[in-house]
């Protein structure tokens, strides 16, 4: 069983349609929780840092974590074209600075 | 600011030749790291380097990588020999906090290795 768990998608949604996309996983270790957005040839670039359980709010952007279900969302308000990419879901522990990886969801925004 | 350079951004070599992947990290930043992507796999992380030491080394997958980082700024990742399983997207990220909720990875795009 992998550690973190992502619908690989694609995810095709209208423009102006609100995104929820989610990742779960298994080590009750993990403590913080990170968004990455992958353009085609591009790295991962970061876009939400969460700690913990609770919601963070940046923009169009809404980062949920509930630990007790071991579960995160980003939700994406107002999506737009230029949104479409990969979403990568990572997370570590207290432990050390490795990133463990979700396997990335592909959305697509159409005008 | 120039932001994570990583060259070549593409390598296409067979099986049992040698490769080496070279990461620039933004400048001042202490932590380097490499993460790769195999065919249908997720991002997994391979090494950590503080300035130039060896923080974590957990990721490597043998003794057929090997990862430098002399005089703590650029860093080189030397696969040899190569083998089929190899190939994949090879990413380096470096970050100018340690631990704590401010660090931020900055990536590079990444050179995509490709072993026939």
């Amino acid at each position: 069983q992998k550690e973190v768990e992502q619908d690989p998608g694609p995810l095709s949604v209208p423009e102006g349609a609100i995104v929820s996309l989610n990742c779960t996983y298994s080590n009750s270790a993990f403590q913080y929780f990170m968004w990455y957005r992958q353009y085609s040839r591009k790295g991962p670039e970061l876009l939400m840092y969460t700690y913990s359980s609770g919601n963070k709010e940046d923009g169009r952007f809404t980062a949920q974590v509930d630990k007790s279900s071991k579960y995160i969302s980003l939700f994406i308000r107002d999506s737009q074209p230029s949104d479409s990419a990969t979403y990568l879901c990572a997370m570590r522990d207290n432990a050390g600075n490795m990133l463990t990886f979700g396997g990335g969801t592909r959305l697509m925004v159409k005008p | 600011e120039a932001g994570v350079t990583q060259f070549p951004s593409h390598s296409v070599i067979e099986k049992g030749q040698t490769v080496t992947l070279r990461c620039d990290p933004i400048s001042g930043h202490d932590n380097l790291y490499w993460y790769r992507r195999v065919m249908g796999k997720e991002i997994k992380f391979l090494l950590h380097f503080v300035k130039e030491s060896k923080q974590d080394e957990s990721g490597m997958p043998n003794n057929r990588f090997l990862a430098e980082r002399t005089g703590g700024t650029y860093s080189t990742l030397k696969v040899q020999p190569a083998e089929l399983e190899d190939s994949g997207v090879y990413f380096c990220a470096s970050s100018q906090e340690l631990r704590g909720l401010t660090e931020k990875l900055f990536f590079g795009s990444g050179t995509q290795l490709s072993v026939l």
